[in-house]
């Protein structure tokens, strides 16, 4: 059973620049979630897809956007970078949206934005 | 809004030692109730879940109690072992509808052989 895997592993950007971070998703799970981590707090809920649809969004700014493909992979684009978005990038992905299904995550992308 | 707050790290104890890591939540209706871990270099695991009031979540010697009367669901475990030196985060499911995990800041482990 392959895991949840996200690319790259790091990054470096400047200012006003724009991301695109990937994902596949663990076999079998039809929902991702992606999530911020800044340095020494929680992961922070961006927004999930279930079935190619967003299906939930946290408090970020429409220049965080995604997309779900039909084989259940993701990719998370960030506009415009500004300082404050470098982070460890956390792909979740899932059997079911929502409830008390386990949450299970890959390694992170760690975008620093200079 | 919901929220998870849990107690400020880093916690240094030596191998053997008891382990009391505190959570606490504010959250409408009866979310459910994860303890996640990260070891050094790792993603996020499950480490255990609760989904109701009065639930024990265990694995691997740890344990935690849905109260929902403290409104806590705090991580314990009887003798901690280096192996466990890791970044602990307690997390809630939102029911509000929007499927989002709420997590609190993590709490950094230490374990002194």
């Amino acid at each position: 059973e392959t895991g949840v895997t996200q690319s790259p592993t790091h990054l470096i950007k400047t200012r006003g620049q724009q991301v695109t971070l990937r994902c596949s998703s663990q076999s079998g799970h039809n929902t991702v979630s992606w999530y911020q981590q800044a340095l020494g707090q929680g992961p922070q809920f961006i927004f999930q897809y279930y079935r190619e649809e967003e299906n939930g969004r946290g408090n970020f700014p429409p220049r965080f956007s995604g997309l779900q493909f039909p084989n259940y992979s993701s990719e998370l684009n960030v506009n415009a970078l500004e300082l404050d978005d470098s982070a460890l990038y956390l792909c979740a992905s899932s059997l079911a949206a929502g409830g008390a299904g386990e949450l299970f995550f890959g390694e992170g992308s760690r975008l620093t934005v200079l | 809004g919901n929220s998870v707050t849990q107690m400020e790290g880093p916690v240094t104890l030596s191998e053997e030692a008891f382990l009391t890591i505190n959570c606490t939540y504010t959250a409408t209706g009866y979310p459910s109730l994860f303890w996640y871990v990260q070891y050094p270099g790792e993603g996020l695991q499950l480490l255990l879940k609760a989904t109701k009031a009065d639930d024990k979540g265990s694995n691997k010697g740890f344990e935690a109690t849905y109260r929902k009367e403290t409104t806590s669901f705090h991580l314990e475990k009887g003798s901690v072992q280096v192996s466990d030196s890791a970044v602990y985060f307690c997390a809630l499911s939102d029911i509000s509808g929007t499927y989002k995990y709420i997590f609190g800041t993590g709490t950094r482990l230490k374990v002194l052989a």
